[in-house]
């Protein structure tokens, strides 16, 4: 099956700097990518969807300038949390898909990163 | 809006047993697919099954398979002949069909297999 890979695994940052993630479609052309967000013991979150080569789109309540995501190219998008604070430290979980007809529902994660913010 | 329900937070059983996770969904799409995933404590998402609403026929996937109740909008999972690596948090998803395949997930439910 499809691979997508997430950098990295586990970060630590201190408080007020920013953080990036990466997330790498690595056999396959990824249209779409979405972030989510899912504290212990809980369920995902979706935060935003990117597509290639145009702004994300943010869910309700996500601040886009606090977790800015770029998806430059077909194979990667970028999660950065900028100016991290404690509250902001979570296990983000990135996905991708080709898109496409017959391919809509076919969605690959990522390992996640354990972000924690001291 | 979409919505999904998971009603068991944990559920637990022995090892061989059969065991079966509850999920309800509100829609008002005609057209989506349902999934179920697993995610072990190494966090990792794997997809366990997909059903697509159109499809009138239960899916399965060797040990797992769905009960899909359209009209009543119910989808569990049962599992059959648990194993102890079947621990995990499972959680149900909903996705419409031709949209921003965006995936709504339920609460999860944490299942515990005991030796």
């Amino acid at each position: 099956g499809a691979v997508v890979s997430q950098h990295p695994s586990r970060v630590i940052c201190k408080s007020g700097t920013s953080v990036k993630i990466e997330c790498r479609s690595l056999d396959f052309q990824a249209t779409t990518m979405f972030w989510y967000r899912q504290f212990p013991k809980k369920s995902l979150m979706l935060m935003a969807t990117s597509n290639e080569g145009s702004k994300a789109t943010y869910e309700q309540g996500v601040e886009k300038d606090k977790f800015l995501i770029n998806h430059a190219s077909l194979t990667l998008s970028t999660l950065t949390v900028t100016s991290a604070h404690p509250e902001d430290s979570s296990f983000y979980i990135c996905s991708a898909t080709e898109g496409g007809a017959g391919r809509n529902e076919k969605l690959f994660f990522g390992s996640g990163t354990q972000l924690s913010v001291l | 809006a979409q919505t999904v329900t998971q009603s068991q937070p944990e559920m637990s059983v022995q090892e061989a047993e059969t065991v079966t996770l509850s999920c309800t969904y509100d829609t008002s799409e005609n057209n989506y697919y349902l999934f179920w995933y697993k995610q072990p404590p190494s966090r990792q998402m794997i997809l366990v099954i997909r059903q697509e609403a159109y499809k009138q026929q239960n899916a399965t996937e060797n040990r797992f398979s769905v009960n899909f109740q359209k009209a009543a909008k119910s989808f569990s999972l049962k599992i059959s002949d648990s194993q102890l690596g079947d621990t995990a948090m499972y959680f149900c998803a909903f996705m419409i069909d031709g949209g921003a395949q965006k995936l709504v997930f339920g609460q999860g439910t944490r299942l515990t297999i005991n030796p």
